[in-house]
């Protein structure tokens, strides 16, 4: 299948400070890209839908001004948790989808393997 | 009411027994659905998707009815490594595509 990676797979910061997280689809391009947020023992959450050169589509409740999310090209998005505070911990999954109907990817998501923040 | 309700677990079963996981959607437009399985700390990976007419692979099986908005997954012969959590995975619509996952349900098994 697909693959997708993320970047960094774990970080530590101290609160205030901003972090950055890569998630690139390595062998397919993706017109669109999640991001999920999962707090232990919870299900995944999405928290913005990205779609390549244009704005990113944030749930209700997550705020964009917090968390970043650019999709400059159709293999690269990034979210970005700016000024993290440590209720922001948690694991965060970035993941895929092909680029059109007719593409064998498209009706499913690769996920990336996580990345796990701790903010102290 | 949740968007996908899954059986609220944990299933704790020895090796070797079959095992039947329940989820319902409530959004009657929704497209495709999936299990997927997520081990402790990773991310959530395909298991199946499920089709109408119901689909099989090895040990396991997936049922999909849209009457009653119902999707199952049937585990035979558990075996130890099949211990994970089982997400019921849903989506609406092929241009919005919105993926919504179940709770899912922890299945732990033993020796």
């Amino acid at each position: 299948g697909a693959v997708v990676s993320q970047h960094p797979s774990w970080v530590i910061c101290k609160s205030g400070t901003s972090v950055k997280i890569e998630c690139r689809s390595l062998d397919f391009q993706a017109t669109t890209m999640f991001w999920y947020r999962q707090f232990p023992k919870q299900s995944l959450m999405l928290m913005a839908t990205s779609n390549e050169g244009s704005k990113a589509t944030y749930e209700q409740g997550v705020e964009k001004d917090k968390f970043l999310i650019n999709h400059a090209s159709l293999t690269l998005s990034t979210l970005t948790v700016t000024s993290a505070h440590p209720e922001d911990s948690s694991f965060y999954i970035c993941s895929a989808r092909g680029l059109t109907a007719t593409d064998p990817s498209y009706n499913e998501q690769f996920f990336g393997p996580g990345t796990r923040l701790t903010v102290l | 009411r949740k968007e996908v309700e899954q059986d609220p677990g944990p299933f704790n079963v020895p090796e070797g027994a079959t095992v039947a996981f329940n989820c319902t959607y409530s959004n009657s437009a929704s497209q495709s659905f999936f299990w997927y399985r997520q081990d402790c700390r990773k991310e959530p990976k395909l298991l199946m998707s499920v089709y109408s007419s119901g689909n099989e692979d090895g040990r396991f099986t997936a049922q999909l009815n849209r009457a009653s908005q119902y999707i199952s997954l049937l585990i035979r012969d558990s075996k130890l490594s099949d211990s994970a959590t089982y997400l019921c995975v849903v989506t609406l619509g092929t241009g919005g595509f919105k993926t919504i996952f179940g709770a899912g349900t922890r299945l732990f098994v033993k020796a």
